[in-house]
């Protein structure tokens, strides 16, 4: 089945503990990107990827880091979170941006 | 800066009603508009994307068209259903394939049975 997994789906942390939420895709696609999604500003993008190491930012990218190592993943770091990061996150992909986008199931976050 | 906006932000009608929900951006500069679903709890399903030289895409009971020189689109559902209601999103991809991507703040739509 085609579909973008996002993992953990749910994270309780601390202030400055380091997190990773990890994305992984099965279709192929060369396109990735990352969303944040907050009551009252919608959703904004915080990095994408046009294809293996290649990445950019998008609206938001303070405070986040991503990588492109192999085609099917697209990792979100948080170096060190802060509670203005508590969120719910979706990682998204297609093939081409031009192409419709596969969003997973969305990872909650929070900070404390 | 490129801003999205979305009118209504909510919406209520009974079930069988055709309904239009609008998207306005700023910057008439686009690669290509998306119409996006999200369900509570859920991640967003993709509807309908309209290259910027197209005028209009058709699925179903859906219909989305453009008109970039007035930056807005809309989007069109026949004969409304209980099972449409859900939070409907609009999307703009930037000057080229390379730029960002933009979100409207969505329009809150409840179909009565």
């Amino acid at each position: 089945e085609a579909q973008v997994t996002q993992n953990p789906r749910y994270l309780i942390t601390v202030t400055g503990k380091k997190l990773t939420v990890t994305c992984s895709q099965n279709m192929n696609h060369e396109y990735m990107s990352w969303y944040r999604q907050d009551p009252g500003l919608g959703l904004r993008q915080i990095y994408y990827s046009m294809n293996v190491e290649v990445t950019d930012k998008g609206d938001v990218p303070e405070g986040y880091k991503v990588s492109r190592k192999e085609k099917r993943n697209f990792p979100l770091i948080l170096e060190s979170p802060s509670p203005n990061q508590t969120s719910l996150y979706f990682c998204a992909s297609s093939f081409l941006p031009n192409q419709p986008q596969h969003f997973g199931d969305g990872t909650r976050l929070s900070i404390l | 800066k490129q801003e999205v906006t979305q009118i209504p932000a909510a919406l209520s009608v009974p079930e069988g009603e055709n309904l239009v929900l609008n998207c306005s951006f700023t910057d008439s500069a686009i690669y290509n508009l998306q119409w996006f679903r999200q369900d509570p709890g859920k991640g967003l399903t993709s509807l309908l994307l309209i290259q910027s030289s197209q005028r209009e895409q058709t699925s179903g009971r859906l219909n989305a068209s453009l008109d970039k020189s007035s930056g807005r689109s809309t989007l069109y559902i026949a004969a409304s259903q209980p099972g449409d209601s859900a939070t409907y999103l609009c999307a703009v991809n930037g000057k080229t394939s390379y730029d960002k991507v933009i979100f409207g703040p969505g329009t809150s739509l409840s179909v009565i049975p």
